[in-house]
């Protein structure tokens, strides 16, 4: 276990349906991200909350909504997806000290959503 | 292209061999890292070099780092069965963000 919970770690949705996807971190981190991972493609940084700042890649839908309540928990709200949009997703958390730190990422194991 | 690119894109060596991996970027960095990632699982952190640090050791591994080129390569030498993996260089954007940016990685196969 890295301290970063993700669940379900397996989601198969239909175009219509609305999910969420959760992640926990247990390392009193004061940042958290969602990464999405697909096949022979970079990752991709959908979202990062940051010292209660929150900075978004301009080109992820809306139909991807996060919320962060906390420092500890985040959620990627997920409705009205597309098959394109089945991928590994993945949820990090770091702790942020200034803009020259280190900022080691911690990965959650990831949950593998299938949309049909 | 993606900050953070990494070559080659796949590797397949025997046990015992030495394995090296180059990392690419963009812009100036103060830090890059390096990341493997096991088949289906999340990325876990092996080793960061400062902007500047030229050389890091961390057992097995060797990492370099040249910001006149702006390359990294990392090294594992006496490769093992259980090394196979993806590996993943990350650098910072130096705007201020505190993100990281990570290329498409590199996909190591080694052979027992």
């Amino acid at each position: 276990e890295t301290g970063v919970t993700q669940t379900p770690r397996h989601l198969v949705m239909g175009m219509t349906n609305k999910k969420s996807l959760k992640c926990e971190q247990h390392l009193g981190h004061n940042a958290m991200y969602w990464y999405k991972q697909s096949a022979k493609k970079p990752l991709e940084l959908m979202f990062v909350y940051s010292l209660e700042e929150r900075v978004e890649n301009n080109s992820v839908p809306s139909r991807f909504s996060p919320e962060c309540p906390n420092s500890s928990h985040l959620f990627l709200h997920l409705h009205t997806l597309q098959p394109e949009d089945s991928a590994l997703y993945l949820c990090a958390s770091s702790q942020v000290a200034g803009t020259s730190g280190a900022n080691v990422l911690t990965f959650g194991a990831g949950s593998r959503l299938t949309v049909l | 292209s993606q900050q953070g690119e990494e070559d080659p894109q796949a590797l397949s060596i025997q046990e015992g061999e030495n394995a090296t991996m180059n990392c690419s970027y963009k812009t100036s960095i103060n830090n890059l890292q390096w990341y493997r990632q096991n088949s289906g699982r999340g990325l876990v952190h092996l080793i960061l070099i400062r902007s500047n640090e030229r050389e890091k050791h961390s057992g097995r591994l060797r990492v370099t780092l040249d910001t006149s080129k702006k390359s990294s390569s990392l090294l594992i030498t006496a490769s093992r069965a259980a090394d196979t993996a993806s590996y993943f260089c990350a650098t910072d954007e130096d705007t201020g963000r505190r993100a990281r940016t990570f290329g498409s990685g590199t996909r190591l196969q080694v052979q027992p």
